[in-house]
Formats: structure tokens, C-alpha cells, sequence
């Protein structure tokens, strides 16, 4: 069974900071893993995926994450945050199989202080 | 490119009434497709998938259904709603693995 746990459910950052959002993943096989952005009202639009090619994984709006298989982590970072990324942000891991089913972590809002 | 579709956007529903809501994806051939359901402050729980016409794979038990009719076609509805099926629903589709979902704007169903 594979699962995925987000730490901090709010996360609060000033303008021009650095965003770190956590995201811990537990998976029986070498997992797939995601992170979506969700603005109200709205569904999900993928940030980034990380699919055992480079740990590195950059994505869209200046956003990357690192998978470190030893910390069982995908930790999704942005140098300096813009009022535009205050959202509501999903970590995902997905299977291997073809039904391709992806489990998502409870989210974390981010806000974004002027 | 692709597209998916969803509607409607916003839904108030009385206790015991029917449901159907629907979900078209347009761009792409023999999509794996998701129904999600999101409830306030919670993550997406998925509640039924299907990898082909009139194939249907349950997550969870519940007052739901789901079909199928049309490769790109996936509508979840049902019998007698309740309550507890108020929620942000969202359907989505995917390819192959390993593939990101692609999500419509979501329903939002109020049931009252």
C-alpha cells in the first residue's frame, strides 16, 4: 500500500521568502510521485512529477522538489514566493500498475503575506 | 491537445433525489479515468477508476455508482442521495503508467 503525508497543513510565508512544503511518501515499490496547486473552486493542475530519472525535478512557476529516497521525502521548494502561488498545494504518489491510481496527501495551504 | 470536461459546476440536491454528474475528456484515446471526491480541508479520496468502456473498479463503499458508457465518457450518479455525499467532486483522467491526472474544474454538490 502506498500512502503520503504532508506535514503542516497551513503554511504562511512573506512575499519575496523562501516556500517549503513537506511532503513524506511511503510506497512498497519505487514510487511515482506528483505535486499538484488547487486555486478555490477549482481542480488540480500538476506542478512537477518525479519519475526515477534525475532527484532534481523542476517544475512550473519557479517551483522544484528533491526526491531523497533515504529520507522517503519530496519536499517541493520556490526560492522566493509571489502573492500568485497562495494556494492549496497536493503531494500524490502513484502506482505502477496500469490503473495508474494515485493516493494524494491531506494538502497545505499556502498563504502569502504582502 | 487535450481537454477534459465537467458538469455542472455547482449542484444543490435534496435528500433521497437522484444524481448524475458528467465527465467528458476530449484529445486523447482509451484514458484511465478517476472519480475524486474532496471534502473540506481534506485531501482527494478516490472513488472509482476505469481503465475501459464498461470497466468499473470501486474504492470505497457508498451510496455511489459509476459508469462508462464511452471511452471518454465517465458519470458517477446516484439512486438516493444522502447527506454525507455533499463534497467537491472531481473527475479526472490519466494515461499509462507512470502519468500525472489531468483534472476537470470539479462539481460542487450541496445536498440538503
Amino acid at each position: 500500500a502506498q500512502s503520503v503525508t504532508q506535514l503542516g497543513s497551513h503554511v504562511s510565508v512573506s512575499e519575496g521568502a523562501l516556500v517549503l512544503l513537506r511532503c513524506n511518501y511511503s510506497s512498497s515499490v519505487p514510487p511515482y510521485l506528483f505535486w499538484y496547486v488547487q486555486y478555490p473552486n477549482q481542480g488540480l493542475q500538476l506542478l512537477l512529477k518525479y519519475t526515477s530519472a534525475a532527484t532534481l525535478v523542476k517544475g512550473i512557476n519557479g517551483f522544484e522538489a528533491e526526491f531523497k529516497k533515504s529520507e522517503t521525502s519530496f519536499h517541493l521548494t520556490k526560492p522566493s514566493a509571489h502573492m500568485s502561488d497562495a494556494a492549496e498545494y497536493f503531494c500524490a504518489v502513484s502506482d505502477n500498475t496500469n490503473a495508474g491510481k494515485s493516493t494524494f496527501g491531506d494538502g497545505t495551504t499556502l498563504t502569502v503575506k504582502p | 491537445s487535450q481537454t477534459i470536461h465537467q458538469w455542472p459546476a455547482t449542484l444543490v440536491q435534496p435528500v433521497g433525489s437522484p444524481l448524475s454528474l458528467e465527465c467528458t475528456v476530449e484529445g486523447t484515446s482509451n484514458p484511465n479515468l478517476y472519480w475524486y471526491r474532496q471534502a473540506a480541508g481534506r485531501g482527494l479520496q478516490l472513488l472509482f477508476y476505469s481503465v475501459g468502456i464498461g470497466q468499473i473498479s470501486s474504492e470505497v463503499p457508498q451510496n455511489l455508482s459509476a459508469s462508462r458508457p464511452q471511452d471518454r465518457q465517465f458519470i458517477l450518479s446516484s439512486k438516493k442521495l444522502l447527506l454525507s455525499d455533499s463534497g467537491f467532486y472531481l473527475c479526472a483522467w490519466g494515461g499509462t503508467k507512470p502519468s500525472p491526472l489531468h483534472f476537470g474544474n470539479g462539481t460542487r454538490l450541496t445536498v440538503t
